[in-house]
């Protein structure tokens, strides 16, 4: 079964620019979340959909959006990019309910310049 | 609300001799837990979680973790290290709807030979 797919692997952007992420979830997982990881702040929850719909999201300015599709793959968007945005952007899917593993892609390099 | 605190932000050790990462969590309810692996430039990848049926949790690669409610601790070990454990370690708490993780500063355990 064919694991969590992120595109692209890796993103320059200039500061000001907005970007947009892609993940494709496990087949059959409807949960898709976000983090983002720096090297200061360490792993941070972005948001969670679940059937299209936003369930939870962290303390992230409204600057970071994002959806899913009916399909269950999600996408999330970062509007007037800041240098202080440049991380590594995780996806993860998993079954809903509790205590269940959610299974990681390998992330989006974003780096601003 | 959950938290979770890694007490050692780097541990190294030699090859064949025990691996002891340390983890304290904080959460307003039973808990969900996980012990996640992160090798160099790939996404996360699942060790082990406690569901609450055992407090003794076995994982992947050899490594366990015991659930210690009263200590509010969540320690991941493994009998002997190998060259290929050296990575970064996150514990991590689940909020009780599934649906977030809340991630430990992470351990960078090395392995000398």
């Amino acid at each position: 079964k064919a694991g969590v797919t992120q595109t692209p692997r890796y993103l320059i952007k200039t500061r000001g620019q907005q970007v947009t992420l892609s993940c494709s979830p496990i087949s059959g997982h409807r949960s898709v979340s976000w983090y983002q990881q720096t090297p200061g702040q360490g792993l941070q929850f972005l948001f969670e959909y679940f059937s299209e719909t936003q369930r939870n999201k962290g303390n992230f300015p409204g600057r970071f959006s994002g959806r899913q599709f009916s399909n269950s793959r999600s996408e999330m968007n970062v509007s007037t990019l800041e240098l202080g945005d440049s991380a590594l952007y995780l996806c993860a899917s998993r079954t809903p309910g509790e205590n269940t593993e959610a299974f990681f892609g390998q992330g989006t390099r974003l780096t601003v310049v | 609300a959950q938290s979770v605190t890694q007490l050692d932000s780097h541990v190294s050790v030699s090859e064949g001799t025990p691996v002891l990462l340390r983890c304290n969590y904080s959460s307003s309810y039973s808990p969900s837990l996980f012990w996640y692996v992160q090798h160099p430039n790939k996404g996360l990848q699942l060790l082990l979680k406690y569901t609450s049926a055992a407090t003794l949790v076995k994982g992947i690669n050899g490594f366990e973790a015991e659930f210690k409610k009263s200590e509010t601790s969540f320690h991941l070990t493994k009998p002997s290290a190998h060259m290929s454990d050296a990575a970064e370690y996150f514990c991590v708490v689940g909020n009780n709807a599934g649906n977030m993780l809340t991630f430990g500063g992470g351990t960078r355990l090395m392995v000398k030979p």
